[in-house]
């Protein structure tokens, strides 16, 4: 079974500053983690994913995430904010390799002051 | 086309009508996946595609609730009897299997509304 624990379902951060937003995961498998973006009215974007190669992931728009498997973490920062960040973040977990079912956290909403 | 797209992009029905949900996955992916998006529940898994395999109904919450894929392709979602704990976003999702891990590209949801 698989579960993820999103801490914070709001956080605020000014334009400029450091972006965390905390994913922890339970896995009984070997995990994929992904970071998902939603902006108003609209689906869900991948930002970035782990696979098992780097652990340290790199996605669009500046975002990064970590895994830490000591931890089972997988938290997403990007050093600073922009305006257009604004949204809800979701992380979510699935089995490594085949078609599995994403599972994913409740959410955090960044909002973004100037 | 180059994304998912689900039809109609927002629904109301009254209170047990039956409705459809379409969604068309990317061309060439082999799994499609659906999803529900409330605010009690969050995300949450409903059945999933793959190929000519039995789909997987684990997530779907009743009875009411079916899903087919016609042709490997284009899948429908139909909610009978519709109650208003249904009112929801409904999101498909489709991946390529055998590429990269399962990374699953979402449609923009289509808005349910019971009324």
């Amino acid at each position: 079974a698989q579960s993820v624990t999103q801490l914070g379902s709001h956080v605020s951060v000014s334009e400029g500053a450091l972006v965390l937003l905390r994913c922890n995961y339970s896995s009984s498998v070997p995990p994929y983690l992904f970071w998902y973006v939603q902006y108003p009215n609209q689906g869900l974007q991948l930002l970035l994913k782990y696979t098992s190669a780097a652990t340290l992931v790199k996605g669009i728009n500046g975002f990064e995430a970590e895994f830490k498997k000591s931890e089972t973490s997988f938290h997403l920062t990007k050093p600073s904010a922009h305006m257009s960040d604004a949204a809800e973040y979701f992380c979510a977990v699935s089995a490594q390799g085949g078609s599995e079912k994403l599972v994913f956290g409740k959410g955090t909403k960044l909002t973004v002051n100037p | 086309g180059a994304g998912v797209s689900q039809s109609p992009s927002n629904k109301v029905t009254e209170k047990g009508k039956d409705v459809e949900l379409r969604c068309d996955p990317i061309s060439g992916h082999t799994a499609l996946y659906w999803y529900r998006q409330s605010l009690g529940q969050g995300l949450e898994f409903l059945i999933y595609f793959q190929g000519n395999s039995a789909p997987d109904k684990s997530g779907l919450p009743s009875d009411r609730f079916s899903a087919e894929r016609t042709g490997g392709s284009v899948s429908t979602l139909t909610i009978q009897r519709t109650q208003q704990e249904d009112s929801a976003v409904y999101l498909c999702a489709s991946s390529l299997i055998g590429s990269e891990t399962n990374t699953q590209y979402f449609g923009p949801g289509t808005r349910l509304t019971v009324l």
